[in-house]
């Protein structure tokens, strides 16, 4: 788990707020992803980001804003969401997002709640 | 039709039992089967992953692919409490699409 920490681990936010979740990466890779995990659905690939590039913007409402500094850190910018956008957000990386034997690592995600 | 279904269950076992888990999916081209592991509170863990088709086995857990039936499992064996968690299948092709397509995750209880 330290391989890739999250920031804050809960959050709760009203809709008209403006809030950013953070993640950082230790393992020097050179991919990171933004996961929704719902209840009972399956994990829903959010953004990806290859060596501090957007490469994968999957119709995500404009409500959330990705940001990649460097390759070891990761932000999601929040504004005027909606209870629906209440879940588990997790991030994670990986070293090539195209090799082969490709393993994500995960953060512990951060856990928010939109009244 | 969903890309990967998977029965969130849950799955309640005495401990010492067997668990059974699969993923059924529906994209021939997908290559590579992992299987992750979370517990509350966390974020998934790679547990397994195997490539094509035939068992691979690490300690108490063995991984099956059949591809042509497109339909892959995860036993526990001796189960232990400490393998309470939510167990998520995930595959990808081998085309250089890094996208993992996920299952929506298996509950595990192993009762004491």
């Amino acid at each position: 788990e330290t391989g890739v920490t999250q920031t804050p681990r809960h959050l709760v936010m009203g809709m008209t707020n403006k809030k950013s979740l953070k993640c950082e990466q230790h393992l020097g890779h050179n991919a990171m992803y933004w996961y929704k995990q719902s209840a009972k659905k399956p994990l829903e690939l959010m953004f990806v980001y290859s060596l501090e590039e957007r490469v994968e913007n999957n119709s995500v409402p404009s409500r959330f804003s990705p940001e990649c500094p460097n390759s070891s850190h990761l932000f999601l910018h929040l504004h005027t969401l909606q209870p629906e956008d209440s879940a588990l957000y997790l991030c994670a990386s990986s070293q090539d997002p195209a090799g082969v034997e490709e393993t994500q690592y995960f953060g512990p995600g951060t856990r928010l709640l939109v009244l | 039709q969903k890309e990967v279904e998977q029965d969130p269950g849950p799955l309640s076992v005495p401990e010492g039992a067997i668990v059974s888990l699969n993923c059924t999916y529906s994209n021939s081209a997908f290559q590579y089967f992992m299987w992750y592991r979370q517990y509350s509170r966390k974020g998934p863990e790679l547990l397994m992953y195997t490539y094509s088709s035939g068992n691979k086995e690490d300690g108490r857990f063995t991984a099956q692919v059949d591809k042509s039936s497109k339909y892959i499992s995860l036993f526990i064996r001796d189960s232990q409490p400490s393998d309470s968690a939510t167990y998520l299948c995930a595959m990808r092709s081998l085309s250089g699409d890094y996208k993992l397509s996920f299952g929506a995750g298996t509950t595990v209880t192993v009762r004491a």
